[in-house]
């Protein structure tokens, strides 16, 4: 299995302020397409997780546009700019490269 | 608007068999692919497999012995079972749409494997 790696778990934020979330991969997500296998979410307390980013870098539909995805191969960031309060919550990548998919451990995310 | 709802018993004894439905409204289950995930605080989000819009299966290793995923297109639902079930089973189960970047997910339904 492609074991999904985190880093921090926790993350104190200001608001305001710009957040980043590592996830590593121990087998690279590029496929033959020219696309990394690798999605964001962001599980609000109380509810599902919710698609943030997708392919690595692409936005899903509706989410705001300070958060940003990088990355290739086994090394990737979600990056959000200016941080709300709206934005607390655990944040999972998930690996869609291999069977079985498998997400990190999460990072929870709160404010200061 | 894709909407998914799990529905099931959300207590099941050991040994026994866990069956979850999900109704699947707003799409076609003919299209896309339709997962099963489960969360518990001990393993964390795991994807038990999928079901694709050809009635193609696919498992995760650790529990193909004993799941299956199956449809009903009349009633645009798809289902999971899960045998001889432990209480490492508890946990909150997920249907989710899409195969490279799942994007609906459904609420939510707690199962509790106690007896």
């Amino acid at each position: 299995d492609i074991v999904m790696t985190q880093s921090p778990l926790s993350l104190p934020v200001t608001p305001g302020e710009p957040a980043s979330i590592s996830c590593r991969s121990s087998q690279s997500l590029l496929q033959t397409n020219g696309r990394n296998y690798l999605a964001w979410y962001l599980q609000k307390p109380g509810q599902s997780p919710q698609l943030l980013v997708y392919l690595g870098s692409n936005r899903a539909s509706g989410v705001p546009d300070r958060f940003i995805g990088s990355g290739s191969g086994t090394d990737f960031t979600l990056k959000i700019s200016r941080v709300e309060a709206e934005d607390v919550g655990v944040y999972y990548c998930m690996q869609a490269a291999q069977i079985p998919r498998t997400f990190g451990q999460g990072t929870k995310v709160e404010i200061k | 608007q894709v909407q998914l709802q799990e529905s099931g018993p959300g207590l099941v004894k050991p040994s026994e068999t866990l069956s979850l439905t999900c109704t699947v409204s707003g799409g076609s289950i003919t299209l896309y692919y339709w997962n099963w995930v489960r969360q518990s605080p001990e393993k964390g989000l795991e994807w038990i497999g999928f079901i694709n819009h050809s009635g193609r299966t696919n498992y995760s290793p650790s529990l193909k012995s004993r799941v299956i995923i199956s449809r009903d297109t009349s009633k645009n639902q798809f289902s999971l079972n899960l045998r001889s079930v432990t209480a490492a089973d508890t946990a909150v189960y997920y249907c989710v749409r899409g195969d490279v970047s799942p994007d609906y997910w459904g609420q939510g339904t707690l199962v509790t494997v106690s007896s």
